[in-house]
C-alpha cells in the first residue's frame, strides 16, 4: 500500500527556536498533503492543506506566519514551526490522498512527529 | 463546514462481546466516511471505509453502516479481542471543501480479557 513518511519522529527544542518537519509520499505523487496537530487524548485537528507549487491553505485560527508550509515537489511537504513555544508541543501528523486527491482513494497518514518545546 | 460528532468517548467491553461506535455528520454532501484505529503514539490506520452510495460494508469482524437520511454512520466490531483496544476515529469527507477529512472526537475502546 501507499506509504507516507515523516522526519524526524521526535524532536526536543528550546523555546524560541524553529523546527522543520518533513513529510514524504514514498511510492506515489501527492499534489495535496494535509498537516494535522493532535494534543494528548484529543482528536486530529487539521492545521492546513499543503498544495504543490502554490500557497498552503490554513484552517481558521492557525497562524500562517508561525506554521510555514512548503510543498516544493510532488512527494515532499515541509512544516516549519517558527519561534516555537511550549504550547506548540504536540504530535504533528501529515497525510496524503493516493493519486493526489482523486475522489475515491484512501488518505494515508505519516507516522507523526512528537515535538516537545522546553 | 462539516461537523462530525462521535459517541461514546470511551467504551469498555468484555473480550468476545461486540462494540459499536456511532458518528453523525452535518453536511449532506459528504460522500466518504472512513474509520481509523490509532494506537498510542502511532499513526491513524484506516480499518474500513464506506462511500455514500453504499449502505453497509463488512470486513471480517468489522462492519460499517451508513444512513444518509439520518446522516449517521456506525462502526461495529464483533468478537472483540484485547488487540482491538485503541482509539477509534470516524471521519467524513466533503469534496467541495478540498477533499479535507473532518474527524470525530474519538472513542477509546478497552477490551477486557
Amino acid at each position: 500500500g501507499a506509504v507516507v513518511s515523516q522526519h524526524p519522529s521526535w524532536v526536543i527544542c528550546k523555546s524560541g527556536t524553529s523546527v522543520k518537519i518533513e513529510c514524504r509520499s514514498l511510492d506515489f505523487q501527492a499534489t495535496t498533503m494535509f498537516w494535522y496537530r493532535q494534543f494528548p487524548k484529543q482528536s486530529l485537528m487539521l492545521m492546513a492543506t499543503s498544495n504543490e507549487g502554490s500557497k498552503a491553505t490554513y484552517e481558521q485560527g492557525v497562524e500562517k506566519d508561525k506554521f510555514l508550509i512548503n510543498h516544493a515537489s510532488l512527494t515532499l511537504s515541509t512544516l516549519t514551526v517558527t519561534s516555537a513555544h511550549p504550547e506548540d508541543s504536540s504530535f504533528y501528523i501529515c497525510s496524503a490522498w493516493t493519486s493526489g486527491g482523486a475522489a475515491y482513494n484512501e488518505q494515508f497518514f505519516g507516522p507523526g512527529t512528537r515535538l516537545t518545546v522546553l | 463546514g462539516e461537523n462530525v460528532e462521535q459517541h461514546p468517548s470511551t467504551l469498555s467491553v468484555q473480550e468476545g462481546d461486540s462494540a459499536v461506535i456511532k458518528c453523525t455528520y452535518s453536511d449532506s454532501a459528504s460522500n466518504y466516511f472512513p474509520w481509523y484505529k490509532q494506537e498510542l503514539g502511532k499513526r491513524p490506520q484506516l480499518i474500513i471505509d464506506i462511500r455514500s452510495n453504499v449502505g453497509e460494508k463488512k470486513d471480517q469482524r468489522i462492519a460499517v453502516t451508513l444512513n444518509k437520511t439520518a446522516k449517521h454512520f456506525s462502526l461495529h466490531i464483533t468478537e472483540t479481542q484485547p488487540e482491538d483496544s485503541a482509539v477509534y476515529f470516524c471521519a467524513a469527507k466533503y469534496k467541495a471543501a478540498g477533499n479535507k477529512l473532518t474527524f470525530g472526537g474519538g472513542t477509546r475502546v478497552l477490551v477486557k480479557p
